[in-house]
């Protein structure tokens, strides 16, 4: 079936690397991707998404890369900090059937990618 | 802003009682989802919400579980009777009609013994 997944569950890195986050999608037809971060004992919080029609997108010390060839999106983390440690999560965005206005419904999530960043 | 509001925070249970869990979300936000997280599966839709109609519940593990929404303000996911299988983190979230972003909540910890 159609899934979304990470090629590794755990990053460590240390404080001021940059780090790199990947993520495999395997519906051809999603349209739109997100990254959420996990803190310990919180729920997903939002990092930043990216259409289908871009390849690339920028945020505060963040950049989404989306590769449609290959089905892989990345996020890129710049001067990583020890707040940066949690858990990130790729996730697609499907569209059901009959959503009643809304475009946006379901989204499928990864697995989960655990970053450490050590001082 | 206050985010999506989700009450108990943290539960544990008995197996064979009802678990209530409750959310508020984003005022103005027009679909709300429930998720379900564990180490073994991850992160799981159960229901979604539009303008407090449920539109996809293909998630819902079975006829214990049950979700209502009877205004926009408030849901509720109920277990009945719950199992320790049932033992996870239930998160809400909320979606605004013209927005793209989900906004989750700081979710309800559920342990059944």
């Amino acid at each position: 079936g159609e899934s979304v997944g990470l090629h590794l569950p755990t990053l460590s890195v240390q404080e001021g690397d940059n780090s790199i986050i990947n993520c495999a999608y395997s519906n051809s037809a999603s349209d739109y991707f997100i990254w959420y971060k996990q803190e310990s004992g919180k729920g997903p919080q939002f990092i930043i998404d990216i259409r289908s029609n871009m390849d690339k997108r920028q945020g505060q010390r963040v950049t989404v890369l989306l590769n449609k060839t290959v089905k892989h999106l990345s996020l890129q983390i710049a001067a990583t900090q020890p707040g940066d440690s949690a858990v990130y999560f790729c996730a697609e965005n499907s569209h059901p059937a009959n959503a009643g206005g809304t475009s946006y419904g379901k989204l499928t999530f990864g697995q989960g990618t655990i970053l450490t960043v050590h001082p | 802003d206050a985010g999506v509001i989700q009450s108990p925070r943290h539960e544990v249970t008995e197996m064979g009682q009802e678990v209530t869990l409750r959310c508020k979300p984003i005022s103005g936000h027009n679909s709300l989802f429930w998720y379900r997280q564990t180490m073994m599966r991850g992160l799981e839709l159960l229901i979604y919400f539009n303008n407090n109609v449920p539109i996809d519940d293909s998630g819902m593990p079975e006829d214990r579980f049950s979700a209502k929404m009877p205004n926009a303000s408030f849901s509720t996911l109920k277990i009945q009777p719950s199992e320790p299988r049932d033992s996870a983190v239930y998160f809400c979230a909320s979606l605004q009609r013209s927005g793209n972003t989900i906004y989750f909540g700081e979710g309800s910890w559920l342990t059944v013994v």
